[in-house]
């Protein structure tokens, strides 16, 4: 099963900031399989990445993605105040499809 | 626009069986695949399973042997079954829908599970 590990695990930044959030494979993720979720509190998931690198439809372009192989990268390039959330990436190249455990982005 | 809503079954006691159906508008259940997730309180995503268009299904390996999806095209929704609970499946139960390459591109509200005599 593929393990994916994403740091920091709690990213304290202010809004208009660039956060750069990591997402680590134990083996390399099939064809760039790696979406990026957004998860604000009392809400479910919300898709902003797949593909390593798409943005889903109605996804601001201040959010990219990039990466390949086992290293992926979640970049916001300006921080709204609605930004501050739990991201997590999810490899869905190979069953079981797995999650990294979160990274909390919060208001410093 | 799609929408999913877990069904709310509340409290479930500990060695019984857990019962969710998602009903899904605005897309067709044999146009895509379907999954199911679960959040345990201030944790992490975890993947339980899918079920594709035509009933296939691939489980997790941790919840294999007490799992089980099924799909009802004529009812617009499909179900998960978790037998055997106990206090370690309490959880936000999510629905979801698999895009063009699985990812999930659809999720529904989440409903809360409490496993508890």
């Amino acid at each position: 099963d593929i393990v994916l590990t994403q740091s920091p695990g709690t990213l304290s930044l202010s809004p208009g900031e660039r956060a750069t959030l990591s997402c680590r494979a134990s083996q390399s993720v099939y064809t760039v399989y790696l979406a990026w979720y957004q998860q604000r509190p009392g809400q479910a998931p919300r898709l902003l990445i797949y593909g390593a690198s798409t943005r889903a439809t109605g996804i601001p372009d201040r959010f990219s993605g990039s990466g390949s192989g086992t290293d992926f990268t979640l970049t916001i390039s300006r921080l709204e105040p609605e930004d501050f959330a739990v991201y997590y990436c999810q490899q869905y190249g190979s069953s079981p499809y797995s999650f990294g455990q979160g990274t909390n982005l919060q208001i410093k | 626009q799609v929408q999913l809503q877990e069904s709310d079954p509340g409290l479930v006691k500990p060695s019984e069986t857990l019962s969710l159906t998602c009903t899904v508008s605005g897309a067709s259940l044999s146009d895509y695949h379907w999954a199911w997730l679960r959040q345990p309180a201030g944790k992490g995503l975890e993947w339980l399973g899918r079920i594709y268009n035509r009933g296939r299904t691939d489980y997790s390996p941790s919840l294999k042997s007490r799992i089980t999806m099924s799909l009802d095209t004529s009812k617009s929704h499909f179900s998960l079954k978790l037998s055997s609970v106990t206090a370690a499946d309490t959880a936000v139960y999510y629905c979801a829908r698999l895009g063009l390459s699985f990812f999930l591109d659809a999720w529904g509200q989440g409903t809360t599970v409490t496993v508890s005599s």
